[in-house]
């Protein structure tokens, strides 16, 4: 079975500064990673994914992830925060020919002028 | 290419009333899923649909809860006899068949009252 723990509820950065959202996986097989946005009131859109290519992930709207399988971990960054940023994040975990997602609990970013 | 429609996006009923929501699917798209999102959580799986066969419910989708997809296209989730804890965020994804990436809408957000 796979999970996801997203580590910090809420994140909140000044307008310009570095975005460091945290998400360590446990899987039992490779897994196929993803980092999903929601705004308010709205459904997920997939920001980036990892399937097993490239450790080092870019997606839209700026942000990276880096898969790093000695920590079991798949980080989001992004270098300089936007006020339309601010959102709820989430990381989740599937497993290769399962592919239902296991959520973590996500991640409120909020963004300071 | 028309996103995953859902319907109604909002829904209030009394404990006891059935509700059904209704999904359409991106084109073409061969799987289905379902997943329940409560406020400060991330959404949980709680069924999906190759075409029209349901392969898979999770322990989540009780005997008051059923979906159906005919034909393969939209499908539908039912409640039956609602319940205060049934209120939350009923969040629809499709992806085409042996692709990992999901696509979600926007969600129908169910209140109990």
């Amino acid at each position: 079975a796979q999970s996801v723990t997203q580590l910090g509820s809420h994140v909140s950065v000044s307008e310009g500064a570095l975005v460091l959202l945290r998400c360590n996986y446990s899987s039992s097989v490779p897994p196929y990673l993803f980092w999903y946005v929601q705004y308010p009131n709205q459904g997920l859109q997939l920001l980036l994914k990892y399937t097993s290519a490239a450790t080092l992930v870019k997606g839209i709207n700026g942000f990276e992830a880096e898969f790093k399988k000695s920590e079991t971990s798949f980080h989001l960054t992004k270098p300089s925060a936007h006020m339309s940023d601010a959102a709820e994040y989430f990381c989740a975990v599937s497993g290769v020919g399962d592919y239902k997602l296991s959520f973590g609990a996500g991640t409120t970013v909020t963004v300071r002028a | 290419d028309t996103g995953v429609s859902q319907n109604p996006r909002h829904k209030i009923t009394k404990r006891g009333q059935n509700v059904t929501f209704r999904c359409d699917p991106i084109s073409e798209h061969n799987r289905l899923y379902w997943y329940r999102q409560t406020l400060g959580q991330g959404p949980e799986f709680l069924t999906y649909f190759q075409n029209e066969a349901q392969l898979e419910k999770s322990r989540l989708l009780s005997d008051r809860f059923s979906a159906e997809r005919p034909k393969g296209s939209f499908s539908t989730l039912e409640i039956q006899r609602t319940e205060q804890g049934d209120s939350a965020m009923y969040l629809c994804a499709s992806s085409p068949s042996g692709q990992e990436t999901q696509y979600f809408g926007p969600g129908t957000r169910l209140l109990v009252l």
